[in-house]
């Protein structure tokens, strides 16, 4: 019983194409996160949303829309696909927004080509 | 946000303790400092994190200095399990859960 589930596990698609990632949690969380891990493994925050509110929006393009349809999913969406954007995408939850505990999903593997 | 500095690699044999520091001079006065760590092909894990006093879980204990310019995570007795990439992130404030994580230390546990 997974705590956060991500999907697709893996994406391959062509640059211009738009994308969804789609996160659930199933923890009671009211904290939801987008982190992105480059090819260098380096791991940015994207987006946070708390009880389906924006509360973090990091310098992402704005082809990248995160949408929180309750407080157990936070989907991401990405238009207009580059090469750049190609990267592991992981959703995280938390509790709420001022504890450090961070649950994350697998990845989605996203490559654009 | 706090910078830190860890060793790119260490190593260890199995059931040994292993000790990775983490030096985070700029820390602030509110930051906790949180551990994580990154399994081949999986998501971070939160591992243990802690404010001033030393702190002990199911999983490891963390040390932190008395002026918290470093802390170091130990694991009692490494498992192979336990080879991943270990990030020490400092982190606070109403912010706590935009986590900025670093390059960490990769860990390698010889049987």
């Amino acid at each position: 019983d997974t705590a956060v589930s991500q999907t697709p596990k893996y994406l391959v698609t062509q640059m211009g194409n738009d994308k969804s990632i789609k996160c659930e949690q199933n923890l009671g969380h009211d904290t939801m996160y987008w982190y992105k891990q480059d090819s260098k493994k380096f791991l940015k925050i994207m987006f946070s949303y708390n009880n389906k509110e924006l509360i973090i929006n990091e310098t992402v393009p704005n082809r990248f829309s995160p949408k929180s349809p309750d407080k157990a999913h936070l989907n991401l969406h990405i238009n207009s696909l580059e090469l750049g954007d190609s990267a592991v995408y992981f959703c995280a939850s938390s509790h709420h927004s001022d504890t450090g505990e961070l649950f994350f999903g697998e990845g989605s593997r996203l490559t654009v080509l | 946000d706090a910078k830190t500095t860890q060793p790119n690699s260490m190593e260890s044999n199995e059931e040994e303790p292993v000790h990775l520091p983490c030096n985070h001079s700029t820390i602030s006065g509110t930051d906790y400092i949180h551990w994580y760590r990154q399994l081949p092909s999986q998501g971070p894990e939160y591992v243990i994190h802690g404010l001033t006093s030393n702190v002990n879980n199911r999983m490891a204990s963390l040390a932190i200095a008395e002026d918290r310019k470093s802390s170091t995570l130990i694991l009692h007795r490494a498992t192979l399990r336990d080879a991943a990439v270990y990030y020490c992130i400092p982190a606070g404030g109403t912010s706590y859960g935009k986590l900025t994580f670093g390059q960490g230390t990769i860990l390698t546990v010889h049987p």
